[in-house]
């Protein structure tokens, strides 16, 4: 079935530097890219997306990239901030019906002042 | 909008009694997603639907689970009977057309 593996599961990085999340996905036929941040005792929100004929986008001080023939896509964070800090996950939409999302693990991120 | 509106937020019972959960989705989306959150196994599609009718259940782990929709303003997930291992954050989500997922605040839920 499809399957989507998130690396690292956490992550620890000084204010001010970059972090970077990667996931793989298993099925081509995938064409939507969410990605969440949870923040502890909240819900998950949504941060930034791409969809499969995007091969980056950026928002501010989050960008996304997507690489279809190796079937992975990255979350790139710049200028790290403590309010950062939360659990990231990515999802990709299922091949066989788009409107159903399969979760990544989640990457804990956090941000030392 | 109010967003998604997801009740009680907490609940705790105990092992052999119903837990309902309740979902509000945001007015006009037409998809409404539950999910189950744990640290084992993270975060979990149970079922969703679509226009009020179920789509995928596939998630759903026994049948001391059980969803409905009976209409476009109100879902709610079942347990009967409650188990200790059914302990965990349950979130509610809705969009429109398939498009972004919007999350309840969720109902952290400990069955002892």
């Amino acid at each position: 079935g499809e399957n989507v593996e998130q690396h690292p599961s956490t992550l620890s990085v000084q204010e001010g530097d970059s972090a970077v999340i990667k996931c793989t996905y298993s099925d081509s036929a995938s064409n939507y890219f969410p990605w969440y941040k949870q923040e502890l005792g909240k819900r998950p929100q949504l941060i930034i997306d791409i969809r499969s004929n995007v091969g980056e986008k950026k928002d501010q001080r989050i960008a996304v990239t997507l690489n279809k023939t190796a079937k992975h896509f990255s979350l790139h964070i710049t200028e790290t901030q403590p309010e950062d800090s939360a659990v990231y996950f990515c999802a990709a939409s299922w091949a066989y019906n788009t409107d159903k999302l399969i979760f990544g693990t989640g990457t804990r991120l956090q941000v030392f002042p | 909008d109010a967003g998604v509106i997801q009740s009680p937020r907490h609940e705790v019972t105990e092992m052999g009694q119903e837990v309902t959960l309740r979902c509000k989705p945001i007015s006009g989306h037409d998809y409404l997603f539950w999910y189950r959150q744990t640290m084992m196994r993270g975060l979990e599609l149970l079922i969703y639907f679509n226009n009020n009718v179920p789509i995928d259940d596939s998630g759903m782990p026994e049948d001391r689970f059980s969803a409905k929709m009976p209409n476009a303003s109100f879902s709610t997930l079942k347990i009967q009977p409650s188990e200790p291992r059914d302990s965990a954050v349950y979130f509610c989500a809705s969009s429109y057309y398939g498009e972004t997922q919007y999350f309840g605040p969720g109902t952290r839920l400990l069955v002892l």
